[in-house]
């Protein structure tokens, strides 16, 4: 069974603080992928980034991170220098491969509340 | 413009009223899903489907149905909504397995009352 949890339900920031969010998985299978997903206040889901499990890089974009550490089954991910537009819930999700459906499990979500 | 689009964006009903909320895509993906939103819970799917008649339950399928009897649309339906199925209802579509990225609509926000 897959299992993803996100143990921070909200964290609230004061702009340009950097802030972490924690997602921690389980899965028995050896190959699989990971993602990060979006959803602003307006509600819909934006695509952030997706890992496959054989790849460790941390990746970098812009004012994001992603830090991939296999052995301890997490998939962080770092906001540095936060502004009040990064407000949003971001929701941490796995997949196996050939999942029922294309399926993707989905940690509970954090909310990020940043403050100017 | 590759996109999933849902319809309606908001709805308010009563128990007992059979609805139907239409998906449609424009990116020719075989996969599609629906997923429902509760607070805390994250997404969880309630069904999907692997192409045109082929389709299966999620793991929250209990009060729906869907169909797929074009590879675009994948409209889910309420026959008889209860209270317990207010939340907000997001169809997804990729194109293959794996790494794949899923495409969400805008999301359905249903109220039953």
């Amino acid at each position: 069974a897959q299992k993803v949890t996100q143990a921070q339900t909200e964290i609230s920031v004061v702009e340009k603080e950097d802030v972490t969010l924690d997602c921690v998985y389980e899965t028995r299978d050896t190959t699989y992928y990971l993602f990060w997903y979006k959803q602003p206040p307006s509600g819909e889901l934006v695509f952030l980034i997706r890992r496959n499990s054989f790849d460790e890089q941390n990746e970098i974009s812009g004012r994001y991170s992603w830090n991939f550490q296999k052995s301890t089954s997490s998939f962080n991910f770092t906001i540095t220098a936060s502004q009040v537009v990064d407000s949003a819930v971001y929701f941490c999700a796995l997949r196996p491969p050939k999942a029922a459906g294309n399926k993707l499990t989905f940690g509970g979500g954090t909310r990020v509340l940043v403050k100017p | 413009e590759a996109q999933v689009t849902q319809n309606p964006r908001y709805l308010i009903t009563v128990t007992g009223k059979k609805l139907t909320v239409t998906c449609s895509q424009n990116m020719n993906h075989e996969y599609m899903s629906w997923y429902r939103q509760d607070p805390g819970l994250g997404l969880r799917q309630i069904y999907y489907s692997m192409n045109v008649e082929v389709t299966d339950k999620g793991d929250v399928p209990e009060g729906y149905k869907v169909s797929r009897k074009e590879k675009r649309n994948f409209p889910l339906i309420l026959e008889s909504p209860s209270p317990n199925q207010t939340s907000l209802y997001f169809c997804a579509s990729s194109l293959g397995w794996g790494d794949t990225e899923a495409f969400f609509g805008q999301g359905t926000r249903l109220t039953v009352v």
